[in-house]
């Protein structure tokens, strides 16, 4: 079945450094990948749309400076957190549009923890 | 605007006892709606999903659903719990273009099972 890596699974990082979490289709190419915030116990929170090719649509509320999405390829997308803060942490969570699979044929990857100390 | 209500954060039932999660959602067209389960520290998989149709909706581990358009509900319901479907559970509502559209999410319940 269709399968979406998210890398790395969990980091630590210091405040004021910048982290990337990667999101990889591993085996079907995702013109569209969604990002996801998730606090504990809480929704998630849709923070972007990100498309190959081109700039990424971010959420109201969504800072694009803080948050830097990429999407270079078909099969890997990612998400930037520029000097991260303590209230950066969170869970993160990419989906991505496989084809042929109808509408809202989403696959989620298994998230990233993110810790800033 | 859209939205989709949970009503039970918690909700404990014992293993072999019939589950119902509640769902309701907020949407002025008809709505894509669709169950899905998190598993600590896991992504989500897709139980089960309502796009037209016949309003009771099969899904993935024995679990079904109801779409009322007159009550704006989506309430997911399992006969005979199992302990391995202890997890938390997401309603949504899709929201544009089926490939690229947006999911909006309730606020999720957890769903405790008890031996």
């Amino acid at each position: 079945g269709a399968v979406v890596s998210q890398h790395p699974s969990w980091v630590i990082c210091k405040s004021g450094t910048s982290v990337k979490i990667e999101c990889r289709s591993l085996d079907f190419q995702a013109t569209t990948m969604f990002w996801y915030r998730q606090f504990p116990k809480q929704s998630l929170m849709l923070m972007a749309t990100s498309n190959e090719g081109s700039k990424a649509t971010y959420e109201q509320g969504v800072e694009k400076d803080k948050f830097l999405i990429n999407h270079a390829s078909l099969t890997l997308s990612t998400l930037t957190v520029t000097s991260a803060h303590p209230e950066d942490s969170s869970f993160y969570i990419c989906s991505a549009s496989r084809p042929g699979q109808g509408a809202y044929g989403y696959t989620f990857g298994s998230g990233t923890r993110l810790t800033v100390v | 605007a859209q939205s989709v209500t949970q009503p039970d954060i918690h909700i404990t039932v014992s293993e072999g006892a019939s589950l119902e999660l509640r769902c309701n959602y907020s949407y002025g067209a008809t709505p894509y709606l669709f169950w899905y389960v998190q598993s600590p520290g896991q992504g989500l998989q897709l139980l089960l999903k309502y796009f037209s149709g016949d309003t009771l909706v099969q899904g993935i581990k024995g679990f079904e659903a109801e779409f009322k358009r007159s009550q704006s509900s989506f309430n997911l319901r399992k006969p005979s719990v199992h302990w391995s479907d202890a997890a938390e559970y997401f309603c949504a509502v899709g929201v544009g273009s089926g490939n690229t559209g947006k999911l909006i999410f309730g606020q999720g319940t957890t769903l405790q099972v008890k031996p």
